[in-house]
C-alpha cells in the first residue's frame, strides 16, 4: 500500500514565523503535490513538483515556497506565516503516467 | 479557477437508500476521478472515467460521464452509516498529472 505520512497533523504557530510542512511517501512516486483546502473552496493547488528538484507553480503559490531534494520528500515552506493562510494543508503524490492521487492525513495549521 | 461543481452541496439520507451527487466541469476533460474524504483526514480515491467511457462501476458506485453536458455523477446504491463523508470530483486535461478538484459533497448517511 502506498503510504503518504505528514510530519503533523496539528500546528499552532505565530503571524511571522517559518513553518514548514513535510511529506514523505514511500512508493518511489515521481508526482508529489500539496494543496490547501478550505470551507467551500475546496482544495486548491499550491505547488506541485515532477522530479526531484523540479518544481510548478499551482493555482495559489503566493506566501509559499517549496523544496524537493529528495524523491520521497516535498516540503511545503511558509516563509512568514499570515492569519490568512491557517488552513488544511493536503500532501499527495502519484506515478507518472497514472493520474491518481495518493492523499496524506492532512495538518490543520493554525496562524494567530 | 475551480473546474469542478459538485451538487448538492450537502446530502442527508438515511440508511440504506441511494445517494446521487453530481458534478459539473467548465473544459474539455482527459479524466474524471471521484474522491472521498472522511472527517478531518486525507481523499482516498474512488473511481476514475476516461472522456471516452460513458458509465463505469465499481462494488456499490456508479459513475456516469456526459462529455457533452460537461457533467458526471456519482451514485451510491444501498448507503451505509460508514459512507458519511465529503465526495470530490477531480478533473484533469493531461499532462503533469495536474488536477483540479471541485468543492465537494457532505453526505450524511443516517443510521
Amino acid at each position: 500500500d502506498v503510504k503518504v505520512t505528514q510530519s503533523s497533523r496539528y500546528l499552532v504557530k505565530r503571524t511571522g514565523e517559518k513553518v514548514f510542512l513535510e511529506c514523505v511517501q514511500d512508493m518511489d512516486h515521481e508526482n508529489m503535490f500539496w494543496y490547501r483546502q478550505d470551507p467551500g473552496l475546496g482544495l486548491r493547488l499550491i505547488y506541485f513538483s515532477y522530479d526531484v528538484k523540479m518544481k510548478e507553480k499551482g493555482d495559489i503559490p503566493e506566501g509559499y515556497s517549496v523544496s524537493r531534494e529528495k524523491k520521497e520528500r516535498f516540503s511545503l515552506i511558509l516563509e512568514s506565516a499570515s492569519t490568512n493562510q491557517t488552513s488544511m494543508y493536503l500532501c499527495a503524490s502519484s506515478l507518472t503516467g497514472s493520474i491518481e492521487q495518493f492523499f496524506g492525513p492532512g495538518t490543520r495549521l493554525t496562524v494567530l | 479557477s475551480q473546474q469542478g461543481e459538485e451538487d448538492p452541496q450537502a446530502l442527508s439520507i438515511q440508511e440504506g437508500e441511494n445517494a446521487t451527487m453530481n458534478c459539473s466541469y467548465k473544459t474539455s476533460i482527459n479524466n474524471l476521478q471521484w474522491y472521498r474524504q472522511n472527517s478531518g483526514r486525507g481523499l482516498v480515491h474512488l473511481i476514475l472515467i476516461r472522456s471516452n467511457e460513458r458509465e463505469k462501476h465499481s462494488g456499490r458506485l456508479r459513475v456516469t460521464l456526459d462529455t457533452s453536458k460537461k457533467s458526471s455523477s456519482l451514485l451510491i446504491t444501498a448507503s451505509r452509516a460508514a459512507d458519511t463523508a465529503s465526495y470530490f470530483c477531480a478533473t484533469d486535461r493531461g499532462g503533469y498529472q495536474k488536477v483540479t478538484f471541485g468543492t465537494g459533497t457532505k453526505l450524511q448517511v443516517i443510521p
